[in-house]
């Protein structure tokens, strides 16, 4: 079955400690997106690839980058976790306006 | 900016006992309103999409309907397998930057409890 793929599903790293999360999908689509989604907080997104197209949200924090390196792949950089950073973070994939995104079952972050 | 509210925040029904969630929302030219379920520890699956004021959707015991400022999530003789959260989400016209790729703003979920 086509679908989106994270790994790892739980991740624990020391403050400061670089960390990188890994998505990737079979559905061929041209968008991938990253979001952060706190306890009983609804998703929010943190940046999106249209094909190579970097595009950043203004609040999104400059310790957080992306790459994506082919069609399939993205990653989630976080440069230097603070314990704010503790959160799911999920990877979705679409076709852009109108279509639904499709989600990934998300990494764990933990901060120690 | 695009902004979306669901009403109840929890909501505990009986096995069978009808009900629907509700999701206001204001954005900038709607492209689609889009509904998921979420459960614990897993990633959003989406249920639908809907598009312009008057539009249906049913699957199952779900269905979704839509009007210029809200949508609602009817459950019909819900049973304990769909206690999970609803999210709502939006997308708009104009994204962050000028530019739209299909950006959603999600609503805080409305948390479903069905007990037998």
């Amino acid at each position: 079955d086509a679908m989106v793929i994270q790994n790892p599903r739980y991740q624990v790293t020391q403050f400061g400690k670089p960390v990188t999360l890994s998505c990737s999908q079979t559905l061929n689509h041209n968008v991938m997106y990253w979001y952060q989604q706190k306890s009983s907080q609804a998703p929010k997104l943190l940046f999106h690839y249209y094909d190579k197209d970097f595009n950043n949200e203004a609040d999104t924090p400059d310790n957080f980058q992306s790459r994506r390196p082919n069609t399939s792949f993205c990653f989630l950089d976080i440069r230097s976790p603070g314990l704010g950073d503790a959160a799911m973070y999920l990877c979705a994939t679409g076709d852009g306006v109108g279509q639904p995104q499709h989600f990934g079952d998300g990494t764990r972050l933990s901060i120690l | 900016e695009d902004q979306v509210t669901q009403s109840p925040e929890a909501l505990r029904l009986q096995e069978g006992e009808s009900s629907s969630l509700n999701c206001s929302y204001t954005v900038s030219g709607l492209r689609g309103l889009f509904w998921y379920r979420q459960d614990p520890g897993k990633g959003p699956e989406f249920l639908f999409t809907l598009y312009s004021a008057g539009e249906e959707k049913e699957k199952e015991r779900l269905k979704a309907t839509l009007t210029k400022k809200e949508s609602f999530l009817h459950i019909t003789a819900p049973k304990p397998e769909d206690s999970a959260t609803y999210l709502c989400a939006v997308q708009g016209m104009i994204g962050a930057g000028g530019t739209s790729y299909g950006k959603l703003t999600f609503g805080q979920g409305t948390i479903l409890t069905v007990h037998p």
